[in-house]
């Protein structure tokens, strides 16, 4: 079974600097789509980010890119010029491109922006 | 944003009373989930709809029930709530293709004391 690993519980980053967050899975399949949802307090999940396996381009949108790396199974999501609206949840998610199926998400990674 | 409601928003119930929460779409999304988020476990799934009348159970299922008789709605039961159901319940959507994320309701949490 396909599983999604967030080490990091909490993490925090000074305004305007750069965050990584991590986050690694362990599945068989070759096809699949990776996701990071941002949690904000209001609770609402919002996706952030998605990345198809096949592409080896990494995904960005404006600040924030992913570093995907397919061997090794890692999924790290930058935050570049970190704001004080990026306090958050994180969570990162897999889905399987074969299978009828769900979404596995991680336990989450909280993060702090100090300003 | 998909149109995707939750009702109710929030409720404090009993221990061994029945509650019914709502999911309602707009979107004529196919998929549908019900998840529970608790503090340390992030989201665990209860159970999903790929259809209607077509559900499956995940990982969280026992205690729950689900029924999905138009496109539209997905219901979650509690049969007999206990106080371990007190949680925040995330309904979320999916399109058809399989690329397509999930968006999500707005929560609905529960008490039951």
């Amino acid at each position: 079974a396909q599983t999604v690993t967030q080490s990091q519980p909490e993490m925090s980053v000074q305004e305007a600097e750069t965050v990584t967050l991590s986050c690694t899975y362990d599945t068989s399949e070759s096809d699949y789509y990776l996701f990071w949802y941002k949690q904000p307090p209001s609770r609402q999940m919002i996706l952030v980010i998605r990345q198809e396996a096949y592409k080896q381009q990494n995904a960005t949108e404006n600040r924030f890119s992913v570093n995907f790396q397919k061997a090794a199974k890692s999924f790290s999501l930058k935050i570049s010029d970190s704001q004080l609206g990026d306090a958050a949840m994180y969570f990162c998610a897999y889905r399987s491109a074969l299978r009828d199926d769900k979404i596995i998400f991680g336990k989450g990674t909280r993060l702090h922006i100090l300003p | 944003d998909a149109g995707i409601t939750q009702s109710p928003r929030h409720k404090v119930t009993e221990t061994g009373t029945p509650v019914t929460l709502r999911c309602h779409q707009t979107e004529n999304h196919r998929y549908m989930y019900w998840y529970r988020q608790d503090p340390g476990h992030g989201l665990r799934l209860i159970h999903y709809s790929y259809g209607v009348k077509d559900t499956d159970k995940g990982e969280v299922s026992d205690g729950y029930s689900v029924s999905r008789s138009k496109t539209e709605d997905f219901l979650l039961t509690l049969e007999s709530a206990t106080s371990s159901q007190t949680s925040v319940y995330f309904c979320a959507t999916s399109g058809l293709q399989r690329s397509y994320e999930q968006y999500f309701g707005p929560g609905t949490r529960l008490t039951v004391t």
